[in-house]
C-alpha cells in the first residue's frame, strides 16, 4: 500500500516568510508525528496527535510552529515568520496507534532552507 | 526517555567488514526501543523494535541485542556490503504512570560507510 507522502519534498523561502509543510499518513494510522532534523543534530521531536485526543505539542520550539490534523488524516505544520534556524529537513511519521511500542513509518521529509 | 545517545558517530569499514554500533539509554522508566536506518534521500527505515531484556532480533545480516537493566543496545552488521552505508538511528519511547507515550527520543546517529 502507499507509505507516507510529504509534500513539497524541497522548500526555499525567505527570512520572514510562513511556509506549510504537508504530510499525507499510511490510511488507518491513528497517530501521527513531525520530527526534524537540523544540521549536525539528531531528529527532534515536534508534534503528535493521537487519534481523538489532544496533540502533544510539547516539542514546539517556539509559538511560530503550529500543526493541525484535519479529518484524522492530513497534517499540515505551518512556521510562521521563518527564522534561518529553521532550516531543517522535517519529518512526518504514521503509527497504527499512539503507542511507543509501535514501528513508525516515516515519509520521505522536507528539506527547508531559509534564506 | 530524556537521553539517548549513539556511538560512535561515524564508522568507516571495509566491504566483508563486521560491526556494530551501540545506543544508550535510561533504564528507568524504560518501555520500547527503536532502530532505524536512513539513507540519503530516503525515508528512515524501520529495522527493530524492542522491548524485553535479554531481547535479540535479526533481520537478514543486520541483528540487535538489548540490555534494559543496564540500559544499552547493540546493533550487528555481518559481513558489510557498500548498500548498507546509511545513517543508523536508534529511538527511545518513555512509560510514567502507566501510560506509554508515542514520540520517540532518537540519538545523534552513527553514520556507516562500507567501502568497496
Amino acid at each position: 500500500g502507499a507509505g507516507v507522502s510529504q509534500s513539497p519534498s524541497n522548500k526555499v523561502t525567505e527570512k520572514g516568510k510562513d511556509v506549510e509543510l504537508r504530510c499525507d499518513p499510511i490510511s488507518g494510522h491513528t497517530a501521527l508525528y513531525w520530527y526534524r532534523q537540523s544540521l549536525g543534530q539528531g531528529l527532534e521531536f515536534l508534534i503528535y496527535f493521537q487519534g481523538n485526543s489532544a496533540p502533544d505539542k510539547s516539542g514546539l520550539p517556539s509559538d511560530r510552529f503550529s500543526a493541525e490534523r484535519t479529518g484524522g488524516s492530513v497534517s499540515t505544520l505551518t512556521i510562521q515568520r521563518t527564522q534561518q534556524e529553521d532550516s531543517a529537513v522535517y519529518l512526518c511519521a504514521s503509527s497504527p496507534r499512539p503507542d511507543g511500542q509501535e514501528t513508525q513509518y516515516f515519509g520521505p521529509g522536507t528539506r527547508l532552507l531559509v534564506l | 526517555i530524556l537521553n539517548v545517545e549513539q556511538s560512535p558517530q561515524s564508522l568507516h569499514v571495509q566491504e566483508g567488514d563486521s560491526t556494530n554500533f551501540t545506543c544508550s539509554f535510561p533504564s528507568s522508566n524504560f518501555y520500547a526501543l527503536h532502530w532505524y536506518r536512513w539513507e540519503t534521500a530516503k525515508s528512515p527505515e524501520a529495522l527493530f523494535v524492542m522491548t524485553l531484556n535479554g531481547d535479540e532480533k535479526k533481520k537478514g545480516r543486520i541483528s540487535a541485542t538489548l540490555n534494559t537493566k543496564e540500559g544499552y543496545s547493540y546493533l550487528y552488521i555481518k559481513g558489510s556490503q557498500p548498500e548498507d552505508s546509511a545513517t543508523y538511528l536508534c529511538a527511545g519511547s518513555g512509560n510514567a504512570g502507566g501510560t506509554s507515550y508515542g514520540k520517540l527520543t532518537f540519538g545523534q546517529g552513527t553514520i556507516l560507510t562500507v567501502h568497496p
